[in-house]
């Protein structure tokens, strides 16, 4: 099974720290994505990368970003973090960037900003 | 995008099926079905998904309407790890971002 975790399940953080998230997966992945997820809103893309190095912005990348030096690791930045910003990130991972291949997630990071 | 319509809850007894439909009357002929479920505290998981034919995994089967504008995800024997909230989302094939869009998706209460 594929196996995607996250550094963290709890964080609190103080507004204007900057904020790192890990994200780890063990399949050999091509693509990595980075979601934060809230009530209401629903699931929304904030970056994802297709090969070590690259990177795409999602729909919300403001306030954002990434790095992934390694093919199985992609890391999510908040530069300065904001009380706006406190949510449960998701990140996922895929074979391919294809319409019939599924996403596999981690369980989540519950950040708080304070 | 095209959308999908699910009813917002359905419950069920421990062990009996569970039959959870999805409309898509706007479904595109590139549109795969695909259905997650997230647990709560826990990220999305993905359950399965098809585009024309009928499928059956280890998790569950997915039935699709033959003019494809529904589909019904069948769980055998609910048990009580599989209350969760459903996602039924269509993926365009020719979408080269991949991203993922959850609706509400369907609660499902599995009672013992």
């Amino acid at each position: 099974d594929v196996k995607v975790t996250q550094s963290s399940r709890y964080l609190v953080k103080r507004t204007g720290e900057k904020v790192f998230l890990e994200c780890v997966q063990d399949m050999d992945h091509e693509n990595m994505f980075w979601y934060r997820q809230d009530p209401g809103l629903g699931l929304r893309l904030i970056y994802f990368s297709y090969d070590v190095k690259m990177k795409e912005k999602g729909d919300i990348p403001e306030g954002y970003s990434v790095s992934r030096e390694k093919k199985e690791r992609f890391s999510l930045i908040l530069e300065s973090a904001s009380t706006n910003q406190t949510s449960m990130y998701l990140c996922a991972s895929s074979f391919r960037r294809r319409a019939n291949q599924p996403q596999h997630f981690g369980d989540g990071t519950r950040l708080s900003i304070l | 995008d095209a959308k999908t319509t699910q009813p917002n809850s359905m419950e069920s007894n421990e062990e009996e099926p569970v039959h959870l439909p999805c409309n898509h009357s706007t479904i595109s002929g590139t549109d795969y079905i695909h259905w997650y479920r997230q647990l709560p505290s826990q990220g999305p998981e993905y359950v399965i998904h098809g585009l024309t034919s009928n499928v059956n995994n280890r998790m569950a089967s997915l039935a699709i309407a033959e003019d494809r504008k529904s589909s019904t995800l069948i769980l055998h024997r609910a048990t009580l790890r599989d209350a969760a909230v459903y996602y039924c989302i269509l993926r365009d094939s020719a979408d080269s971002w991949g991203k993922l869009q959850f609706g509400a998706g369907t609660q499902v209460v599995v009672t013992p």
